[in-house]
């Protein structure tokens, strides 16, 4: 049973607009969340996390925002550009429990030139 | 450079035989995933190990077995019992239990 979920496989977006990528998650006990983008035939690499006591954390282009009532969570991209081109994951993980991530099954974001 | 290798890169091998897949990291971690890929699903994870001589099952173990004799070194064997091996292998590790995880470059197994 996916316990987090990313329902848009692919997103296409202009250069220099914003990009929004959606996560939805069904574990309440979830407290930690991280996003990582990934090239192909590469590995994961970290982009931004949040934990379950804020609501939003900003780096530069990249903002996450959490809704606990909904078990959502968005990572903007803001202006996005062409590198930005890459499948998205996000993960969860109830921390207070030291328990295994769990990782939705990516988007892959296109930014047109 | 600190980081996190997995060797070889590509590795193909015929059906029945185990194969055994490298992860090392110098980062000084206490933690190890081991992860596939497979299009169209997330990363589901194998085994994971939180300090030496010492492992536990993830959602897929079967068909899989680890070792994690070295805090640097958590080897992946792909056993014959594994009925789709043929995947994209993602090692992992964090400082601690349930921190950040950073990703090794993979290794794409393929089995004939």
């Amino acid at each position: 049973d996916q316990q987090v979920k990313q329902n848009s496989p692919s997103l296409s977006v202009q250069e220099g607009r914003i990009s929004i990528l959606n996560c939805d998650y069904t574990n309440s006990m979830f407290d930690y969340f991280l996003w990582y983008k990934k090239y192909p035939a590469e590995g994961p690499t970290f982009l931004i996390s949040i934990s379950s006591i804020k609501d939003k954390n900003e780096d530069g282009r990249f903002t996450v925002f959490l809704n606990k009532s909904a078990k959502h969570l968005s990572l903007h991209i803001v202006p996005s550009q062409p590198g930005d081109s890459a499948v998205y994951f996000c993960a969860a993980s109830a921390q207070s429990t030291g328990n295994q991530f769990y990782f939705g099954t990516g988007t892959s974001l296109t930014v047109i030139p | 450079d600190g980081g996190i290798t997995q060797s070889p890169k590509y590795l193909f091998r015929k059906e029945g035989q185990n194969v055994t897949l490298s992860c090392e990291q110098n980062l000084n971690h206490d933690a190890m995933y081991w992860y596939r890929q497979d299009p169209g699903q997330g990363l589901r994870l194998i085994y994971y190990s939180q300090i030496v001589n010492d492992f536990q099952k993830g959602d897929i173990a079967e068909g899989y077995s680890v070792s994690r004799e070295k805090k640097e070194s958590f080897p992946l064997t792909v056993t014959s019992a594994q009925k789709n091996p043929t995947a994209f292998y993602l090692c992992a590790s964090s400082l601690g239990q349930g921190g950040k995880q950073y990703f090794g470059p993979g290794t794409r197994l393929t089995v004939t």
